[in-house]
């Protein structure tokens, strides 16, 4: 079945740790994201890729990082700078930009 | 004022009612529109996207878009407890600009 998965669905991190979330698609799509989802609030847009290679900061990327070498994968990493990191993370994909997304079901992020 | 507006809710139905469920937005360059269906701990799912005004039916879902009143609605129709979710509106301009999501409507369908 194609689709967009997360992994891990639950993280635990430790203060001053990294942690990395995995997403992966095999719907060939070119663009991929990642949002951030906080009770009351819409969701975020942390980072973006329309292309293997290349990415752009969304309107919170302050504490994250990600790469994205292959077309279908697109990992991020919470970085200890990032110091309200608890937040259901949630990873999209869309045909190009301008297309509706789709979304995988997301990795819940919490703080030991 | 937020670029879009959605009533938190929590609306709750009974079985078989009609429910509607709205957005506003504030920018006159949004062009595409898209409702979202989330159930608790997963990702939204896409249910309808148009990019014009008027109405756009799937199965007990109708989306209507109404750009000079900057007004977006879902319906469903002969609701079910198994609509009950978290519904998201998402706005966007085309063109490579980031779509903008409502803050999402809870429903409730009681049996």
């Amino acid at each position: 079945d194609g689709g967009i998965t997360q992994s891990p669905k639950y993280l635990f991190r430790k203060e001053g740790q990294n942690v990395t979330l995995s997403c992966e698609q095999n719907l060939n799509h070119d663009a991929m994201y990642w949002y951030r989802q906080d009770p009351g609030q819409g969701l975020r847009l942390i980072y973006y890729s329309q292309i293997v290679n290349d990415f752009q900061k969304g309107d919170i990327a302050e504490g994250y990082s990600v790469s994205r070498e292959k077309k279908e994968s697109f990992p991020l990493t919470v970085t200890s700078a990032q110091k309200n990191p608890t937040a259901f993370y949630l990873c999209a994909s869309s045909i190009s930009q301008n297309q509706p997304q789709h979304f995988g079901d997301g990795t819940r992020l919490s703080i030991l | 004022q937020k670029e879009v507006e959605q009533d938190p809710g929590p609306l709750s139905v009974p079985e078989g009612a009609i429910v509607s469920l709205n957005c506003t937005y504030s920018n006159s360059a949004f062009q595409y529109f898209m409702w979202y269906r989330q159930y608790s701990r997963k990702g939204p799912e896409l249910l309808m996207y148009t990019y014009s005004s008027g109405n756009k039916e799937d199965g007990r879902f109708t989306a209507q878009v109404d750009k000079s009143s900057k007004y977006i609605s879902l319906f469903i129709r002969d609701s079910q407890p198994s609509d009950s979710a978290t519904y998201l509106c998402a706005i966007f301009s085309g063109g490579y600009q980031k779509v903008t999501f409502g803050t999402g409507t809870k429903l409730q369908v009681i049996p």
